[in-house]
């Protein structure tokens, strides 16, 4: 059936590079999405990638989509206080049905 | 422009009472879709409304239910509320563009 996995924790230094993982089950996936949810708020659209790339790029974000595996990953470079959030990890396939994961809580240290 | 708005932010009700939840999407979206957040369970996906018509529905029990209007406004009901309805409920509208969703900031439903 459709699944998203992600860890629920994860916790480094500012100034760090946070990596954030993921493993999706729907091969049909067309996109792949990571949200961002800050306290008290709803899911904000971070960045995407094609199912038909390997990796993104978007200022301090990298996303590396491994196809093989249906695995995805999250890096923010330089991690900033800023950035302690909920990362929520979606795929959506062809009948336009979105699939979340769990959600990583990612908490920086100052 | 305005966001995707939802009412109200907060709710209290009892076991075996119903409730309904509003959510206005962005102005031109007429995908609407629902979904409840619970710790540890992330996002549960309800269903999804375009033109007034579901197109998808997750595997939640009859009790909850939606309905879209005219204007893409829509909402979503759930009666004869148990203590493990409670959540938050975040509703969240779809345009064209590389079919971002725009989540609203929710409300939550707390059931004692």
């Amino acid at each position: 059936g459709e699944d998203v996995e992600q860890s629920l924790f994860l916790s480094v230094r500012e100034g760090d590079s946070s990596v954030i993982n993921c493993t999706y089950t729907d091969s049909s996936s067309t996109y792949l999405y990571w949200y961002k949810q800050e306290p008290g708020a709803g899911l904000q659209l971070l960045t995407y990638i094609f199912s038909n790339m390997d990796m993104k790029q978007d200022q301090r974000l990298t996303v590396l989509l491994n196809k093989k595996d249906k695995h995805l990953s999250l890096r923010i470079a330089d991690t900033q206080t800023g950035d302690s959030a909920i990362y929520f990890c979606a795929e959506r396939g062809g009948t336009y049905k979105y699939i979340f994961g769990t959600g990583t809580r990612l908490k920086v240290l100052a | 422009k305005a966001g995707v708005t939802q009412t109200p932010r907060y709710l209290i009700k009892t076991r075996g009472q119903q409730v309904t939840l509003s959510c206005s999407p962005i102005s031109g979206h007429r995908s609407v879709s629902w979904y409840q957040q619970t710790p540890g369970q992330g996002l549960q996906f309800l269903f999804e409304y375009f033109s007034e018509t579901q197109r998808n529905k997750g595997n939640f029990p009859g009790r909850f239910s939606g309905r879209q209007f005219s204007n893409s406004r829509s909402e979503m009901n759930v009666s004869t509320l148990e203590l493990g309805d409670s959540a938050l409920y975040l509703c969240a509208s779809s345009g064209y563009s590389v079919s971002e969703l725009f989540f609203g900031s929710g409300t939550q439903l707390s059931v004692l």
